[in-house]
């Protein structure tokens, strides 16, 4: 058990309506990362938040938001979606410049 | 820009054969971390091993080992005596350092390692 709480686990949704996924960090950690993992394009970084504010960005699309709140958990917020969209979407915290641990993933699926 | 290669896609081999992964990273910081990391059929990340560029000696983990030269700008990780329990995709990671508190990963495609019963 790495300490990243991520909800819902597994989430099936129709094309053009809009998700919330839930990450708790690691006790301490600042850090919160999201990346998405699909069978195209690998595992990619979306965005990084340090203690509530945006601190990178990757390859997020536009229809994608997050953010960090005051007790440090996370939301990512997908809207308009898309077949594409379908992937396994990790959470993952850090102390800053230390090990990056990752949840376990919900899985989203777009029918 | 950073990248990460694993070569190896997929690899079989029966159990209780020694197996060494590959990962090859290009990168232009003088500071960076290395990272693998296992991700087992039910899907989660699990973290092994993290490496910074400074520390160049060999590590080893019960059965695992990881081989980091940096003239090579490789970071091979081997198992020892394999089970059937690490049949997995194993991904190799970089962060760079260079921005203390940027510490986003860039991932390799992974391997794919099945071990034969």
């Amino acid at each position: 058990d790495s300490g990243v709480t991520q909800t819902p686990k597994h989430l099936i949704t129709a094309t053009g309506q809009r998700v919330t996924l839930r990450c708790s960090p690691r006790s301490g950690d600042l850090s919160v990362y999201w990346y998405q993992q699909s069978l195209d394009q690998g595992l990619q970084f979306l965005i990084q938040y340090y203690n509530g504010e945006e601190r990178a960005k990757g390859n997020i699309l536009e229809r994608f938001s997050a953010q960090q709140f005051p007790d440090l958990h996370s939301e990512l917020n997908l809207s308009s979606l898309e077949l594409g969209d379908s992937a396994l979407y990790f959470c993952a915290s850090s102390e800053q410049g230390y090990t990056i641990y990752f949840g376990e993933g919900s899985w989203l699926t777009v029918v | 820009a950073q990248k990460v290669t694993q070569a190896q896609t997929e690899i079989s081999v029966v159990e209780k054969e020694d197996v060494t992964l590959d990962c090859v990273y290009e990168t232009r910081d003088t500071t960076y971390y290395l990272f693998w990391y296992k991700q087992p059929p039910s899907g989660e990340l699990v973290f092994l091993i993290r490496r910074n560029s400074f520390d160049e000696q060999n590590e080893i983990s019960g059965r695992y080992s990881w081989n980091f030269q940096k003239s090579t700008s490789s970071f091979n990780f081997t198992i020892t005596a394999s089970q059937v329990v690490d049949s997995a995709v194993y991904f190799c990671a970089l962060s760079e350092a260079s921005n203390f508190g940027n510490e986003k990963l860039t991932f390799g495609t992974g391997t794919r390692l099945t071990i034969i019963p």
